[in-house]
């Protein structure tokens, strides 16, 4: 089957740097996403990982390796803004994005 | 530039009412559309896909159906709504399957 999983919460203090782990089980794969919600806004894309390695934008980086079915979303300098759920999705064999439960960051001050 | 517009913003419908919610795409020709639903504190729940005029794919069974009669328009629709059908309602578009999604700013479902 078709699942993934990563830390229902997690927290940290402004300045810091966070991790968030996601790990899948998929036939087949075809990218990792990661997407930023707000309490009572819309999903926003962050992140994209077709291949192996570290992608990086501003103060956001992603980290995919396929051999380990793993990936992981770095948050650093953290901002209290930078408080909401954080989603992965992987594109599987059917290539429609299946998301995980979501990670609540809270950025303490 | 493309823009996603999805309304209303919230809704209170009662048990055994319909329902249609529109979303529309602009800036941008044959999108892929999707319809997903979270319930409150969960992930996204894929509902209807779409890749063409007409062309709806649905990944779970339940009393909701979807249809595009255009390009651009991607409607979500029940004939009777059941309490279960309460959470929030997201309509999404990407350039391509696989590629990264773009979300409208969601309906807030509520079925009493």
């Amino acid at each position: 089957g078709q699942s993934l999983e990563q830390p229902s919460e997690v927290t940290a203090v402004e300045g810091a740097i966070v991790q968030i782990n996601c790990t899948y089980q998929t036939s087949g794969f075809y990218g990792l996403s990661w997407y930023q919600q707000h309490d009572g806004g819309a999903p926003t894309f962050l992140s994209y990982n077709a291949l192996d390695g570290l992608e990086e934008t501003g103060r956001f980086s992603s980290f995919l390796s396929r051999s380990d079915s793993y990936g992981y979303l770095l948050l650093q300098e953290l901002q209290m803004k930078d408080s909401a759920s954080y989603f992965c999705a992987f594109s599987g064999s059917a290539r429609q994005l299946t998301f995980g439960s979501g990670t609540q960051l809270t950025v303490l001050p | 530039s493309q823009t996603i517009h999805q309304w209303p913003a919230t809704l209170v419908q009662p048990v055994g009412s319909p329902l249609s919610l529109e979303c529309t795409v602009e800036g941008t020709s044959n999108p892929n559309l999707y319809w997903y639903r979270q319930a409150a504190g969960r992930g996204l729940q894929l509902l209807f896909y779409s890749v063409g005029i007409g062309q709806i794919s649905s990944e779970v069974p339940q009393n909701l159906s979807a249809s595009r009669p255009q390009d651009r328009q991607f409607i979500l629709s029940s004939k009777k709504l059941l309490l279960s059908d309460s959470g929030f309602y997201l309509c999404a578009w990407s350039p391509g399957v696989g590629s990264p999604l773009h979300f409208g700013n969601g309906t807030r479902l509520t079925v009493t």
